[in-house]
Order: C-alpha cells, then structure tokens, then sequence
C-alpha cells in the first residue's frame, strides 16, 4: 500500500464547473498537506499547503484537510480551460522534511 | 529570470551511453533535489543535497551519480543508460528552515533512451 493514495483520473469537467480532487494517506503523522499543480510540459509548482486540519481558500480554490478521516481535498470552483492540469497532493511531518510524499497526481482537463 | 533552470530540455540518447544533466537555481535557497517522473506522472525523489551535502539518496542505481559544486548547482550523470531510464527528470531546489515543502521546479529534462 502506497503512502500517500490519488486517483489519477482522468477527470474532465464543462468550463464552470466544480473540480474536486482528494488524496487519502496512512501516515498519521502528517502535519504539512500541500497540492502541486503541474501544467503539460512544465515543473509542478505549489498551489496551495494547509498545516494541520482546517480549510484554506485562495481566491476560486479550497484546500481541505480531514485528519481524523486521513483524507485531504481540493476544490476548485468556476474552473477554467487554463486550470487544466495534473495536480498532485504532497504530504510531509513537518516544515523541514526535505523528502515529500507525492500522490500520482491527478489530470484534469476543463472543457470550453 | 528564469528560477530553476535545467539543461537540456531534451535528451535521446542509445542504451550504454552516458549522459548529463545540469541545474541551475537562482532564488538563494540552500537545497537541491532530482525527481524522477515516470509515464504515468508519478514524481519520485532520487537525491537531495542541503549546502552541498548529500542528504537523500533514494534506492537508486549507482549509474546515476549527482554531483553539487556549490549551492546554486546540482548536475546529475548517468553512465550506461538503459531503456527504463526514459522519463523526464526535474530539479527542484527549497530553502531550509521551515519551508521545505515549498519546492521550486525546474522545467524538466525529457531523456529518451533507445
């Protein structure tokens, strides 16, 4: 059993839809839950971190964390064609962990 | 400016050659690491260095050797290049002390192998 589990899709929304993605993980101990957002072609770069259990919003995108439920979410509201991507959850203890545990990513195509 | 810069983008090379790629970040930070991503998207981590010391190395077969000359750079060499090497290989580097879950990303280098 892997770590860090997310479905890789593919997920393919209309434009103006609601994407939701979510990784599950076994390690109790995590405390730091970020998503990557990888555009075809390109490096991952950071989209959003959540630090123990809550929810964070960044203008149309909600990270959410479960951690009695070790599950973790992200929505995306009003999606656009620009937000079609792979986007993968990473998880580590804590803020000085050099080495992430990645989830597969998920690809997420938004449709015009 | 670019922030983490990786040469080259693209890479076809024949089995049993050896081959390198370099890094380059300018953002100041003091580690460095090189992700494996397979077809089917999965980023794996091979090496790490935090000022010029190796600090992760993942079970990784020991024809790939990384190398830092200073903080700044991180090259990695690969002898006898076999066909499952073929993937795309990222730098990555992040600063110590409390943020390094925010990792900056190079563009990736694509590395054929036939």
């Amino acid at each position: 059993q892997k770590e860090v589990e997310q479905d890789p899709g593919p997920l393919s929304v209309p434009e103006g839809a609601i994407v939701s993605l979510n990784c599950t993980y076994s390690n109790s101990a995590f405390q730091y839950f970020m998503w990557y957002r990888q555009y075809s072609r390109k490096g991952p770069e950071l989209l959003m971190y959540t630090y123990s259990s809550g929810n964070k919003e960044d203008g149309r995108f909600t990270a959410q964390v479960d951690k009695s439920s070790k599950y973790i979410s992200l929505f995306i509201r009003d999606s656009q064609p620009s937000d079609s991507a792979t986007y993968l959850c990473a998880m580590s203890v804590t803020a000085n962990d050099y080495k992430l545990s990645f989830g597969a990513g998920t690809t997420v195509t938004v449709r015009a | 400016d670019t922030a983490v810069s990786q040469t080259p983008k693209y890479l076809v090379t024949q089995m049993g050659n050896d081959k390198s790629i370099k890094c380059e970040q300018n953002l100041g930070h003091d580690t460095m690491y090189w992700y494996k991503q397979d077809s089917k998207k999965f980023l794996k981590i091979m090496f790490s260095y935090n000022n010029k010391e190796l600090i992760i190395n993942e079970t990784v077969p020991n024809r790939f050797s990384p190398k830092s000359p200073d903080k700044a750079h991180l090259n990695l060499h690969i002898n006898s290049l076999e066909l499952g090497d073929s993937a795309v290989y990222f730098c990555a580097s992040s600063q110590s002390g409390g943020r390094t879950y925010e990792q900056y990303f190079g563009p990736g280098t694509r590395l054929t192998v036939t």
